[in-house]
C-alpha cells in the first residue's frame, strides 16, 4: 500500500472550515484514499473515502487532485469535538488491501 | 456506518496469564478482521490480519504463537494474549471489513489491556 505524508498538527478556529492535507504521490490507480480519524483513547472512526471523483457525506468533503497524489479533507464547520487525530490511508479494496496507518495529523479545534 | 464492538473493553491481568479479547461485527458480515495494537502517543500498528475459517496472517515481527487469533463466525474474531507480560499492556484495536460496502473497514472501539 502506498505510504502517506501529513502535516503533524494543525489549529482551527471554531466554526471554520478544517482543510487536512495528504500526499499521496505513489498511489497506484486502483488504490482508494480513506480518512479516519481517533479521538483519544478510541478507535479510529470512518469518514469518508474516494477513488478519483470528489465526495461529500454528512460529515465531511474529499477533494482528490487530478494526478491522484494528493488530497485534501475539509470539515466545513469545525466543532470542538472534531479535535483528534486524522489518518490518511491509501490501499486497494480487495481482500488484500489493509490500512496503514501513519502518523496523521493532530488537529486541535480552539474556541 | 456499521457497528464494530469490542469486549472487555478494559482488562488488569497479572503477568504470566492469558487474555481474551472479542471483536464482533454487529450488523454486517465480515470475512476479514484486522487486529491492531497501539501504545501511548504512538499511531496503530497492525499486527495481523485475520480471515474467516482459515489462519491468520501475521505481520513482520508479531509473535503468532503469543497472539493467537481465531476467526470462526463471520462476526466474531478473538486474540488471546498469552502468557502476557508488562510489555504487552496496550491498547488493541480490531476491525473488520464491510464488504457490502464498498469494502469500508470499520473500527472498534478498543480494548486497553494492563499486565501486572
Amino acid at each position: 500500500d502506498a505510504k502517506t505524508t501529513q502535516p503533524p498538527s494543525m489549529d482551527c478556529a471554531e466554526g471554520r472550515a478544517a482543510n487536512l492535507p495528504c500526499n499521496h504521490s505513489t498511489i497506484s490507480g486502483n488504490e482508494y484514499v480513506y480518512w479516519y480519524r481517533q479521538i483519544h483513547s478510541q478507535g479510529p472512526q470512518y469518514i469518508i473515502h474516494g477513488l478519483k471523483n470528489n465526495e461529500t457525506n454528512e460529515m465531511a468533503s474529499l477533494i482528490i487532485t487530478e494526478d491522484r497524489k494528493s488530497s485534501t479533507l475539509i470539515l466545513p464547520h469545525a466543532t470542538l469535538r472534531d479535535t483528534a487525530v486524522y489518518y490518511c490511508i491509501v490501499r486497494v479494496n480487495t481482500n488484500a488491501g489493509k490500512s496503514t496507518f501513519g502518523d496523521g495529523t493532530t488537529l486541535t479545534v480552539k474556541p | 456506518g456499521a457497528v464494530v464492538s469490542q469486549h472487555p473493553s478494559w482488562v488488569i491481568c497479572k503477568s504470566g496469564t492469558s487474555v481474551k479479547i472479542e471483536c464482533r461485527s454487529l450488523d454486517f458480515q465480515a470475512t476479514t478482521m484486522f487486529w491492531y495494537r497501539q501504545f501511548p502517543k504512538q499511531s496503530l500498528m497492525l499486527m495481523a490480519t485475520s480471515n474467516e475459517g482459515s489462519k491468520a496472517t501475521y505481520e513482520q515481527g508479531v509473535e503468532k504463537d503469543k497472539f493467537l487469533i481465531n476467526h470462526a463466525s463471520l462476526t466474531l474474531s478473538t486474540l488471546t494474549v498469552t502468557s502476557a507480560h508488562p510489555e504487552d499492556s496496550s491498547f488493541y484495536i480490531c476491525s473488520a471489513r464491510d464488504q457490502g460496502d464498498t469494502d469500508t473497514q470499520y473500527f472498534g472501539p478498543g480494548t486497553r489491556l494492563t499486565v501486572l
